[in-house]
């Protein structure tokens, strides 16, 4: 059965430092992850997936993830982080297309101006 | 495009009452479903549906029931309300690899 991982309830970081969002998964065929963000009474939002291809994937808002297959690791990073990205952040992974996403329980990061 | 809509917003019941929650698209995408969100336990599948009339168990279906008559709709049922249902129900449908998703019900059982 396919499963992520998420190392971290709470990550906190200074606003301009860069910032890493942990994430890895297990599945039994080739993986397809996602990252989505939840901000405050709100819904879901997508910021990227990798299918395959470039191992470095860019997303919305200026984040990007590097898909790792040795270490079975997608982690989630931003350059410098900006006090609006605090919210919590989701890793999914699916085996097939169209099959639910299966979520990690998500990471609450912090940026502290 | 209105994308994935559910209503209610926010509800509240007492034990042992019923409810459905309705959740509608309009990309017509074939694929949707129904998760719920608990603190510290991510997003768990309910149920999900592959198409118009079919729908299947995900990885906690206890207490609920759902029925996918018309394409766009998705209703998920509470059919005797308990305390341990509380939680924010989420759906969403699906095209290819994306997953969109409702803006949620918040739903109190007292």
């Amino acid at each position: 059965a396919q499963s992520v991982a998420q190392p971290e309830d709470q990550v906190n970081v200074a606003e301009g430092n860069p910032l890493t969002v942990k994430c890895t998964y297990s599945v039994s065929g080739n993986p397809y992850l996602f990252w989505y963000v939840q901000y405050p009474n709100r819904g879901l939002q997508f910021l990227l997936k990798y299918i395959t291809g470039d191992n470095l994937v860019k997303g919305s808002y200026g984040f990007e993830a590097e898909f790792n297959k040795s270490q079975t690791s997608f982690h989630l990073k931003k350059p410098s982080a900006l006090v609006s990205d605090s919210a919590l952040y989701f890793c999914a992974v699916r085996e097939e297309r169209n099959t639910p996403l299966v979520f990690g329980k998500g990471t609450r990061l912090s940026v502290i101006a | 495009n209105a994308g994935v809509t559910q209503t209610p917003k926010f509800r509240v019941l007492k034990t042992g009452q019923s409810m459905t929650l309705l959740c509608a698209q309009d990309m017509n995408h074939e694929y949707m479903y129904w998760y719920r969100q608990d603190p510290g336990m991510g997003l768990r599948l309910i149920h999900y549906s592959v198409g118009e009339g079919t729908t299947a168990k995900g990885e906690v279906p206890d207490g609920y029931n759902v029925s996918r008559l018309k394409k766009q709709n998705f209703l998920l049922g509470l059919e005797s309300a308990a305390p341990s249902q509380t939680s924010v129900y989420f759906c969403a449908s699906s095209y290819r690899w994306e997953q969109f998703f409702g803006p949620g019900t918040r739903l109190t059982v007292l």
